[in-house]
This record gives C-alpha cells, structure tokens and sequence, in this order.
C-alpha cells in the first residue's frame, strides 16, 4: 500500500519560516493537499492541489511538490500556527494521509 | 455553507457493529463523494471509505471486510457501518465531503463524534 512519510516534529520561531515535508514514491505525480488540526478541532483544509489556497487562509501558507517530496510552507509563522499538520493524496482511488507533523512555535 | 454534523452512540460494546450518520445541510448530497475518516485519540488521520452519489463505494483495504457506507438521498445523509469492533476501533469519526469535479481534497468536515469501544 501507498505511504506517505512526514517528520513527527518541526519546530520554529516565531517570524522565521516553517517548512513541513511529506514524501511518498513518485508524490510528484499525484495531486497533495495539506490540513491543519488544532487540539479538539476537525482537520481545516489549507493547501490544496499541491499549492492553491482556499478562501480565508492566509497568504503565509504556500506548498510545492516535485519528486518524491511536497513541502508546506509557512512563512512568517505566527503563534497561531502551532498545530499538527497531515498531507494526503489519492493513490488507486483510495485516499492516503501522512502520519502528521506537530508544528511547535516557539 | 455547507454543515456535516455525525450522530449514533458514543459507546459501543467489543463485537458489536459501529453505526455513525452524517446529516448534511446548505447544500445537496448529490454530485460529490461523502467519506468517513476517523483519527485513535492521541494518533493521526485514517481513511475508512467513501461512497459517491450514484451508490458507488470504495473502502480502506484494512478495513474493507467490516465496512459498509450507505447513502440516503431523501434525507441528505450518509451512514456508516463499522462490524465486529475492538478496542482498537476506538476514535473520533469525522465524515467529509471531498471537493466537486476532479478535486482530490476535503473541503468541509463535520465536528467529529467520539466513538469508544468497551464492555
């Protein structure tokens, strides 16, 4: 079965740059959408199709994909940042998540 | 807007079957795919399955054997049916709605509902 690899912790500053990595066999071929999940709170769509973003979220968040690895990435990252992040992509019509990344902010 | 709200019991005896629904209001059932994701407290997202408008279903292959996803037009809801259950099936079950067209995302979820497994 499809698997999709994602480091369990990234850590960053306040204002610096976060970047959360998801890798997968050839990702590069596959559409990625990223979530957020704050603690009590369903997952809330922030990237989809590897870089587009949905209305209401901020310009801070950006993805990518090529390869075997898609990438979020929060620049300027905020306090409110601070949540576990989980890619997904659709592998022989059945979905895949990441394992997650609790993205620390401090 | 779009709500998705699940219901059915919140604790559910080791053997028995799991049933869960998703009502869905502001906006019709049909035209998109209607999946069941659920998450073990402290671990991360799985997939359980999806059913689209016309009836067609496709299930996570570890699960396959003990799922069923069913579909009620007339109400705008969805169901799911989770069989012989363990303690290992014990999480919050979200149901979601996967975009129009050829989207590959989920664009709105329900709050989630705490399923316990226990005797």
């Amino acid at each position: 079965s499809y698997e999709l690899t994602q480091p369990a912790s990234v850590s960053v500053s306040p204002g610096q740059t976060a970047s959360i990595t998801c890798s997968g066999d050839k990702l590069g071929d596959k559409y990625v959408c990223w979530y957020q999940q704050k603690p009590g709170q369903p997952p809330v769509l922030v990237i989809y199709q590897d870089s587009n973003r949905p209305s209401g979220i901020p310009e801070r968040f950006s993805g990518s994909n090529s390869g075997n690895t898609a990438t979020l990435t929060i620049s300027g990252t905020q306090a409110m940042d601070e949540a576990d992040y989980y890619c997904q992509a659709w592998d022989s019509s059945t979905v895949v998540f990441g394992g997650g990344t609790k993205l620390t902010v401090l | 807007q779009v709500q998705l709200q699940e219901s059915g019991p919140g604790l559910v005896k080791p053997s028995e079957t799991l049933s869960l629904t998703c009502s869905v209001s502001g906006g019709s059932i049909s035209s998109y795919y209607w999946s069941w994701i659920r998450q073990p407290p402290g671990k991360g997202l799985e997939w359980i399955g999806y059913i689209y408008n016309n009836g067609g279903t496709n299930y996570n292959p570890s699960l396959k054997s003990r799922v069923t996803i069913s579909l009620d037009t007339s109400k705008n809801q969805f169901s799911l049916n989770l069989t012989s259950v363990t303690a290992a099936d014990t999480a919050v079950y979200y149901c979601a709605r996967r975009g129009a067209g050829g989207s590959t995302e989920f664009d709105y979820w329900g709050q989630g509902t705490l399923v316990t497994v226990s005797s």
